[in-house]
């Protein structure tokens, strides 16, 4: 089974719609990170949280919003969705152990389509 | 400014051709260069960490070297099965958004048999 799932995978919605993507991990990570990915701009932070109760805004959070439901589950929101929004979003998890920065390891993706 | 670019931004080879990516960043404080391959339309997958100047990891036809200012991405005969997508990423430095990686944009390699 996959260390980092993501739900759903693919998914075609509408302008104005609440729309909520979901992630999970089995790793035992604390942190947890939710990227979007955009054609010829790269990997962009969205919304990270380093425990349950700590939950940082990323670079492009305008239009997100995020819930650390438990430290396997991080969700993704996105209260009124718009056509720009439209993107391959990423889960991602990380280990604080060991007192160097560690690597993050990355869920399958959501292709979202904002019609 | 916290930066990191990558070149080439496209690099086709034929099979069993080496070649190098290159990595360069221009964070202070380095705490970590990290090395990702990223297939169309699925998640990056984890290749390397590399945590000072000098140091070097192997994996397969991959090998990634790190300096004070930059990285490099080694591949040796590569096959077709290695086209892909090959992103670098470092943290930010201390006092800033903890816990952020700066990517940089990827370099599109691709192996013709």
């Amino acid at each position: 089974d996959a260390d980092v799932t993501q739900t759903p995978r693919n998914r075609i919605t509408k302008t104005g719609k609440r729309i909520m993507l979901e992630c999970s991990q089995t790793k035992g990570h604390d942190r947890m990170y939710w990227y979007r990915q955009d054609p010829g701009l790269g990997l962009r932070l969205i919304y990270y949280s380093f425990d349950v109760k700590d939950i940082n805004k990323g670079e492009i959070s305008d239009g997100y919003s995020v819930s650390r439901q438990a430290q396997a589950k991080f969700s993704l929101s996105l209260e009124s969705a718009i056509p720009n929004q439209t993107a391959l979003y990423f889960c991602a998890t990380s280990d604080s152990s060991g007192g160097n920065y560690n690597e993050q390891f990355f869920g399958p993706g959501t292709r979202l389509t904002v019609l | 400014e916290d930066q990191v670019t990558q070149s080439p931004e496209a690099l086709r080879l034929q099979e069993g051709e080496s070649s190098s990516l290159n990595c360069s960043y221009t964070v202070s404080g380095l705490r970590g260069l990290f090395w990702y391959r990223q297939d169309p339309g699925k998640g990056p997958e984890f290749l390397f960490t590399l945590y000072s100047a000098g140091e070097e990891k192997e994996k397969e036809r991959l090998k990634a070297t790190l300096t004070k200012k930059e990285s490099f991405l080694h591949i040796t005969a590569p096959k077709p099965e290695d086209s892909a997508t090959y992103l670098c990423a470092v943290p930010r430095p201390l006092g800033g958004s903890q816990g952020n990686l700066i990517f940089g944009k990827g370099t599109k390699l691709s192996v013709k048999p």
